[in-house]
């Protein structure tokens, strides 16, 4: 079965960092390109992050700089480290495969930044 | 970057009627739009893509339309699982998504 598990969601505060995972199973993350999409509380779903399948990375400008996406073939996961958190960045956050747009997402870890 | 303009916000519909959805790109897509459908508390579905193409196990009852600029979701007899939130999506210039349309009784 294709399924994607994130995990690494939490509370934290301004300024600090979090690293998401994203592990799958029945399909190979390093063959695909795999994204990450947020979701706000209430609000729209925002596109945060994609990585190819030739390692090639792009980021929203609202968190370039701050966050890294990147993968570990060998466990078949995903990541995304995110620095310098902010209020704005709370979320729940998705990892989605990509074939054109995103045909199998998880289930979301949600991400709290507050003091 | 691309903006996506959905219409209406909210659509007040009855089982077994007509749903018509709208979304519109601020500038051509091409046919790299997709639709998702979103319930309280639920993960995204992928509906439709390139447009017109129903995703894997989506009824039949769902159709998309359109290219370029202009794109419609039609839901064609709502049954009382199609309330919910649906999205439209572009992927021809990254990614972005439109603000999304309530389906609602």
């Amino acid at each position: 079965e294709v399924q994607l598990v994130e995990t690494g969601g939490g509370l934290i505060q301004p300024g600090e960092s979090l690293r998401l995972s994203c592990v799958a199973s029945g399909f190979t993350v390093s063959s695909n390109f795999m994204s990450w999409v947020r979701q706000a509380p209430g609000k729209g779903l925002e596109w945060v992050s994609v990585i190819y399948s030739g390692g090639t990375t792009k980021y929203a400008d609202s968190v370039k700089g701050r966050f890294s996406i990147s993968r570990d073939n060998s466990k078949n996961t995903l990541y995304l480290q995110m620095d310098s958190l902010r209020a704005e960045d709370t979320a729940v956050y998705y990892c989605a495969r990509v074939r054109g747009s995103a045909d199998v997402w998880g289930k979301g870890t949600t991400v709290t930044v507050s003091s | 970057e691309i903006v996506m303009t959905q219409s209406p916000a909210t659509l007040s519909v009855s089982p077994g009627e007509r749903a018509t959805l709208s979304c519109r790109a601020s500038q051509s897509v091409s046919n790299d739009l997709a639709w998702f459908q979103q319930k309280p508390g639920q993960t995204p579905r992928l509906l439709i893509y390139r447009a017109s193409a129903r995703a894997t196990g989506v009824p039949a009852r769902f159709s998309g339309s359109g290219s370029g600029t202009e794109f419609t979701l039609t839901i064609s007899s709502l049954q009382s699982e199609d309330f919910a939130v649906y999205y439209c999506q572009q992927y021809n210039d990254w990614w972005t998504f439109g603000q999304g349309t309530k389906v609602e009784i």
